[in-house]
């Protein structure tokens, strides 16, 4: 069964740069996988950010960006905040309507 | 204003049966998949499911397949997660999420389903 990985754990200074990365257990992650990434804090339902590997999703700020990079995708935040303190998932779509979530990455901004 | 409205939170015996729901507005419900996505507590996202309202097609995660049924009523512009026999392991939040361009676009407030004798 297809693994989608992502780093448990991030951490990044208030003001500072950081890339999250989602791969495949076995495998490049390309365009059509149709990354896309979405941000959750405790206790609320999930926010989307990116989607279509680098699409920013209606008011999402500028400094929040999706790529490829490598064989991953990748969620870089240009200049983090404070509140950018939450989960991060990626969604990799596997063809035939089958869409996998990763793990997930815990960002600490401090 | 797109939203999805879910069913409120559920308290459950082992064994029982369960139908949980999700009603789209403000977007013509035919045109997009609704998705289930399950959040077990303190755990990630995982991916349960997907249903095209327009015609029924519905595909499954290998995870979830036959462990749960998603079906809809596009007269109602309502989706559906049922068990037919929960277990306690079946205790979480369950997402309806809409797909857009093979991602999420809009997400349902979550349902809160506990599973307990």
């Amino acid at each position: 069964q297809t693994v989608v990985t992502q780093e448990p754990s991030f951490s990044v200074s208030p003001g500072g740069t950081v890339t999250l990365t989602c791969g495949l257990s076995s495998g490049s992650v390309s365009t059509s996988n149709y990354p896309s990434w979405y941000q959750q804090t405790p206790g609320q339902a999930p926010r989307t950010l990116i989607y279509s590997t680098s699409t920013r999703s209606s008011g999402v700020p500028d400094r929040f960006s999706g790529s490829i990079l490598g064989n991953k995708a990748a969620l870089t935040i240009t200049g983090a905040q404070a509140d950018d303190e939450s989960d991060y998932y990626c969604v990799l779509y596997m063809g035939r309507g089958i869409s996998v979530f990763g793990g997930g990455t815990k960002l600490t901004v401090l | 204003e797109v939203q999805l409205v879910q069913s409120g939170a559920e308290v459950k015996k082992p064994g029982e049966s369960l139908k949980i729901s999700c009603k789209g507005s403000g977007y013509s419900f035919t045109n997009n998949w609704i998705g289930w996505v399950r959040q077990m507590p303190g755990k990630g996202l995982e991916w349960m499911g997907i249903i095209n309202p327009g015609d029924s097609d519905t595909r499954y995660s290998p995870s979830f397949q036959g462990q749960v049924t998603i079906s809809a009523d596009k007269s109602i512009s309502t989706a559906y997660l049922q068990w037919s026999s929960l277990k306690a392991s079946d205790s979480a939040i369950y997402y309806c999420v809409r797909r857009q361009y093979l991602a999420f676009d809009f997400w349902g407030q979550g349902t809160l389903v506990t599973v307990s004798s």
